[in-house]
């Protein structure tokens, strides 16, 4: 079972598009990360949102943890082909030491 | 700072045989990770590790075992490989549990 399911799993669009990546929970999380992977190289991480609710913004990307804190977006405007990779969101239950990821969404934009 | 190192970098093992993944950081990190990665999966966390001698199960700790002897290493035994176990396993570390995570670049395995 998977306790944090990511939408779309791929995606491929152009240079110049915007889009939104979505990581969804029936579990309630006292935080949420989101990573970055690329191809043969570990996640690094992009974000921590920590109150539902909250909207954080690191340059073209814009992530919002939703209200009941069970589900989260990340959406990329202006999508540059430097934005391809795996996207992992992990979510952190209260009083935890663990993350536990979501499935991931392979994106790749295309020049 | 070299932060998470991983070796091997790729390995091939037959069924039945054993290995050891090896993990080290230096950056005095309290908590270390274990995880697998299969394509389409996303990470598992197989063990995890809160401080030098105490470990813990994660999600998919069957066929694993680890220890915990120093802060910086964190190895992931293998006793008898499984084609199950045929994925990409990282190493994470972080100042403390739920925090920001730091990744090895991983160690492909390939058990035939």
């Amino acid at each position: 079972t998977q306790l944090l399911e990511q939408s779309p799993q791929f995606l491929s669009i152009q240079e110049g598009e915007n889009l939104t990546v979505y990581c969804n929970s029936s579990s309630v999380f006292s935080s949420l990360q989101w990573y970055r992977q690329e191809p043969g190289e570990g996640p690094v991480l992009l974000v921590t949102v920590v109150t539902g609710g909250e909207v954080k913004k690191l340059k073209r990307l814009t992530f919002q943890f939703g209200d009941a804190r069970k589900d989260s977006s990340l959406h990329i405007t202006a999508a540059q082909p430097g934005d391809t990779g795996l996207y992992l969101c992990a979510g952190a239950k209260w009083a935890g030491n663990q993350f536990y990821f979501g499935t991931g969404t392979s994106l790749t934009v295309i020049p | 700072n070299a932060g998470v190192t991983q070796t091997p970098k790729f390995r091939i093992l037959k069924i039945g045989q054993s290995m050891t993944l090896q993990c080290t950081q230096d950056m005095n990190h309290n908590y270390m990770y274990w995880y697998r990665q299969d394509p389409g999966m996303g990470l598992k966390l197989i063990y995890y590790s809160v401080g030098a001698g105490i470990t813990d199960k994660g999600e998919v700790p069957n066929g694993y075992n680890v220890s915990r002897s120093t802060t910086e290493d964190f190895p992931l035994r293998l006793e008898l490989a499984a084609p199950s176990q045929t994925s990409v396993y990282f190493c994470a570390s972080s100042t403390r549990g739920a925090y920001e995570q730091y990744f090895g670049p991983g160690t492909r395995l390939t058990v035939t």
